[in-house]
């Protein structure tokens, strides 16, 4: 258990609605990352906070946005969904900011768009 | 910009045999690598990660990597596969940009099995 935990496990909803994903990172941990797996893609790095700022983007679509809360809490919101969007999304945290930093992921949320 | 590659997407060994899963990766500063695991329907678990202290990484579970900057390469070991070595292994480098932010660029993965 990395103490990083993601709800919903699971997500199954309908192409054009719009989702959202939570992220509670580890006691402590200011950064929050985003990331997608999927089969074609592998794993791409969406977009991280660090302690309620945006500090990076990735690969995420314009339909994709997030935000890191006061209490450092993380949602990530999936709108105008495809089905090119089911995927696994992560959440990982680190302590800080440095590259050094290992970041501990969460068990992820496995979306599916019909 | 930074990247990795991952040779071999499926490696097969038999149970107590050695493990090996190569990783090559691309920097134009010195690099910080990491090897994570994946299980089947789990997140990523941290394995070991190099950041320039030694060029030789003893992790978790067993394995151990080495950095040799002459090959631009982080392979990863286990000298005896168990069976629960099963998984999905991703090499990983984290890019750094001006601004105190960074990311985790990963490789393909590699699916790792373990027959009796």
């Amino acid at each position: 258990d990395s103490g990083v935990t993601q709800t919903p496990k699971h997500l199954i909803t309908a192409t054009g609605q719009r989702v959202t994903l939570r992220c509670s990172p580890r006691s402590g941990d200011l950064s929050v990352y985003w990331y997608q797996q999927s089969l074609d893609q592998g794993l791409q790095f969406l977009i991280q906070y660090y302690n309620g700022e945006e500090r990076a983007k990735g690969n995420i679509l314009e339909r994709f946005s997030a935000q890191q809360f006061p209490d450092l809490h993380s949602e990530l919101n999936l709108s105008s969904l495809e089905l090119g969007d089911s995927a696994l999304y992560f959440c990982a945290s680190s302590p800080y900011s440095s590259s050094y930093n290992e970041q501990f992921f969460g068990p992820g949320t496995r979306l599916t768009v019909l | 910009a930074q990247s990795v590659t991952q040779l071999g997407s499926h490696v097969s060994v038999s149970e107590g045999a050695l493990v090996l899963l190569r990783c090559n990766y691309s920097s134009s500063v010195p690099p910080y690598l990491f090897w994570y695991v994946q299980y089947p329907n789990q997140g990523l678990q941290l394995l070991l990660k190099y950041t320039s202290a030694a060029t030789l990484v003893k992790g978790i579970n067993g394995f151990e990597a080495e950095f040799k900057k002459s090959e631009t390469s982080f392979h990863l070991t286990k000298p005896s596969a168990h069976m629960s070595d099963a998984a999905e292994y991703f090499c990983a480098v984290s890019e750094s940009v001006a601004g105190g932010y960074n990311k985790l660029i990963f490789g393909a993965g590699t699916r790792l099995a373990v027959h009796p």
